[in-house]
């Protein structure tokens, strides 16, 4: 039972537009939010995260916005480069003594030049 | 700082036969995960450690072995590997097993088991 689930596989964006990367979950436990990103041939490294008791967060050209009620998450780009062409991956994470990450299936970003 | 080692690369294996993937930490970081990525499966938690000498089970335990017998050093083993097994490791490491610390991954390692 995927509890983090991340439905659009891919996605293509002309570059200099936004990008919006999409991520619904089901346990409402989820207390804090983390997108990563991948790079072929590597591991992934942390983005932008935003805690539950927030809706919005914001670094440079990345927010990540948060609607509790619906369970969803969505990551904004802008404006979108090419080299933000990766894997991007959502993950959750209920508190506890642990870092117990739940992530997504990921959604491949291409930006077209 | 190198960060999160990972070794070997990739590795081809026999069902049956056994191996060792090893990680190590220089970022002197308590907290280590190990984790497989299949592909529509997005990452998986395998093994966790909080510190030298305590490891728990995550998500996907089963057919895999950890210790923790320093800071810096957090080895997966197969001790039979299965087909099933094929699929990319990462092992993650962060300062404390806090919500709001950043976990670092190593570049990973490709294990295929025929």
């Amino acid at each position: 039972d995927q509890q983090v689930k991340q439905n659009s596989p891919s996605l293509s964006v002309q570059e200099g537009r936004i990008s919006i990367l999409n991520c619904d979950y089901t346990n409402s436990m989820f207390d804090y939010f983390l997108w990563y990103k991948k790079y072929p041939a590597e591991g992934p490294t942390f983005l932008i995260s935003i805690s539950s008791i927030k809706d919005k967060n914001e670094d440079g050209r990345f927010t990540v916005f948060l609607n509790k009620s619906a369970k969803h998450l969505s990551l904004h780009i802008v404006p979108s480069q090419p080299g933000d062409s990766a894997v991007y991956f959502c993950a959750a994470l209920y508190g506890g003594a642990t870092n117990k990450l739940i992530f997504g299936t990921g959604t491949l970003l291409a930006v077209q030049p | 700082n190198a960060g999160v080692t990972q070794t070997p690369k990739f590795q081809v294996l026999k069902t049956g036969q056994s191996m060792t993937l090893q990680c190590a930490q220089d970022m002197n970081h308590e907290y280590m995960s190990w984790y497989r990525q299949d592909p529509g499966m997005g990452l998986r938690l395998i093994h966790y450690s909080v510190g030298a000498g305590i490891t728990d089970q995550g998500e996907v335990p089963n057919g895999y072995n950890v210790s923790r017998s320093t800071t810096e050093d957090f080895p997966l083993r197969l001790l039979s590997a299965a087909p099933s097994q094929t699929s990319v490791y990462f092992c993650a490491s962060s300062y404390q097993p806090g919500s709001t610390d950043t976990q670092y991954f190593g570049p990973g390692t490709r294990l295929t088991v025929l």
